[in-house]
């Protein structure tokens, strides 16, 4: 079946402005993860949704960041406010959940604030 | 200082050849260690998937051991190819109460010429 996708692939923004990155995972997959990696950098973890659970959002770096779920399926990734240091890769993975569940990871948005 | 650490940073090998990726952590209690493929441009693609009790775990040309009383693990690429070039991440899974979460190492780059 497909994988996980995102949307858009690269977006160009000013600073100050408000971005919105999408995310449509697996079908049938009950957890979804949002990771940021900035050029040359390690995966750095931002929120967690599991099922009908409160999200984990322990990894949102400000206030500046929220995202939402729908039920088991899509996911949005909401930045206001742009600041170039947000200019990074944003990759969004599902997985079955649980702690041995491989997380299948989308393709990712390139998101370039200028 | 990060908790996973891999070495080393990049790597060039002729095609053909062999080679092996190191990663160190410091997480405790662990729960699964975890090797992961990033193409460029691409999310990351799992490769294997270790509990403390593995020793060994074999995927193709990529075989993974892992130590947990030295907490440390391997990646060895034999017979490589030019598609293997790509980087190759670490991952730990932390196990400390409900603060589960995956710790990432910043990932080897590898670059097989021919």
């Amino acid at each position: 079946g497909a994988g996980v996708s995102q949307s858009p692939s690269n977006k160009v923004t000013e600073k100050g402005k408000d971005v919105e990155l999408r995310c449509d995972p697996i079908s049938g997959h009950t957890a979804l993860y949002w990771y940021r990696q900035r050029l040359g950098q390690g995966l750095e973890f931002l929120i967690y949704f599991q099922g009908n659970s409160a999200p984990d959002k322990s990894g949102l770096p400000s206030d500046r960041f929220s995202a939402e779920r729908t039920g088991e399926s899509v996911s949005t990734l909401t930045i206001q406010r742009t600041q170039q240091e947000d200019s990074a890769v944003y990759l969004c993975a599902s997985s079955l959940g649980g702690t041995f569940s491989e997380q299948y990871f989308g393709p990712g948005t390139r998101l370039t604030v200028t | 200082k990060n908790q996973v650490e891999q070495s080393p940073q990049s790597l060039i090998i002729l095609e053909g050849k062999n080679c092996t990726l190191q990663c160190n952590y410091t997480v405790s209690p662990f729960s699964n260690l975890r090797w992961y493929k990033q193409d460029t441009g691409r999310g990351p693609v799992s490769l294997t998937i270790m509990t403390f009790s593995e020793n060994t775990k074999s995927n193709g040309r990529y075989t993974a051991t892992l130590d947990a009383d030295t907490k440390q693990s391997s990646l060895h690429i034999t017979a490589s190819q030019l598609s293997d070039s790509a980087s190759y991440i670490c991952v730990v899974r932390d196990n400390a109460g409900n603060n589960r979460k995956l710790i990432w190492g910043l990932g080897t780059s590898l670059a097989v010429n021919p």
